[in-house]
């Protein structure tokens, strides 16, 4: 298995708090993701790393902001928590763009109440 | 933008019946194709990919031919188990070498 970890694996939280997910990968792999994945939408891409400091948006990234000082570390913060929000996150990583293959961590449930 | 539409389920079929799971895709240029699975509690794996024209993947008895002409690239399997319940997503590489998924099809196979 690849080596990724996400953390927390599940959070309550309320609305209107700052939340921040970790993603963190052994594998020195160049690209990491952030996805969220709700019943009826499949997986819908928040945020994207391709290298330390170098980050850019996805479809849905209102609401999100992300950061990666390291090759190893990438992490999801929700700056005020809505409802909205409520899902499930993942983190994915691939060595190169286009062709290859991504893999992911367990995943992060959250729940804003 | 670039798109991936998945029938929709969930799909029930009992054991060592056929399965097919239909994907279509919109994009510009010649994406990769994939198709990932999610068994429950986990996180997505890659089932099998192609990444040309009439390239066929295939892995654990799944196939999926990636058809240019009509942009499909629809999942088979002659003889599914139960251990093949799960939710599989098919997913394309765009120009800018993300995934995009489609919604994701749950499939239940009974004894």
């Amino acid at each position: 298995d690849a080596g990724i970890t996400q953390s927390p694996r599940h959070k309550v939280t309320e609305t209107g708090t700052p939340v921040t997910l970790r993603c963190h990968q052994t594998e020195n792999h160049r690209y990491m993701y952030w996805y969220r994945q709700d019943p009826g939408h499949g997986l819908r891409l928040i945020h994207y790393s391709y290298g330390v400091k170098d980050t850019d948006k996805g479809e849905v990234s209102d609401g999100y902001s992300v950061s990666r000082s390291k090759t190893e570390d990438f992490l999801l913060t929700l700056e005020s928590a809505t409802s909205s929000q409520t899902s499930v996150y993942f983190c994915a990583i691939s060595e190169e763009y286009m062709n290859t293959e991504a893999f992911f961590g367990q995943g992060t449930r959250l729940t804003v109440v | 933008g670039d798109s991936v539409t998945q029938m929709e389920g969930p799909v029930t079929l009992s054991e060592e019946a056929f399965l097919t799971i239909n994907c279509t895709y919109t994009a510009t240029g010649y994406p990769s194709l994939f198709w990932y699975v999610q068994y429950p509690g986990e996180g997505l794996q890659l089932l099998l990919k192609a990444t040309k024209a009439d390239d066929k993947g295939s892995n654990k008895g799944f196939e999926a031919t990636y058809r240019k002409e009509t942009t499909s690239f629809h999942l088979e399997k002659g003889s599914v188990q139960v251990s093949d319940s799960a939710v599989y997503f098919c997913a394309l590489s765009d120009q800018g070498g993300k995934l995009i998924f489609g919604q994701g099809t749950e499939l239940s196979v009974k004894p």
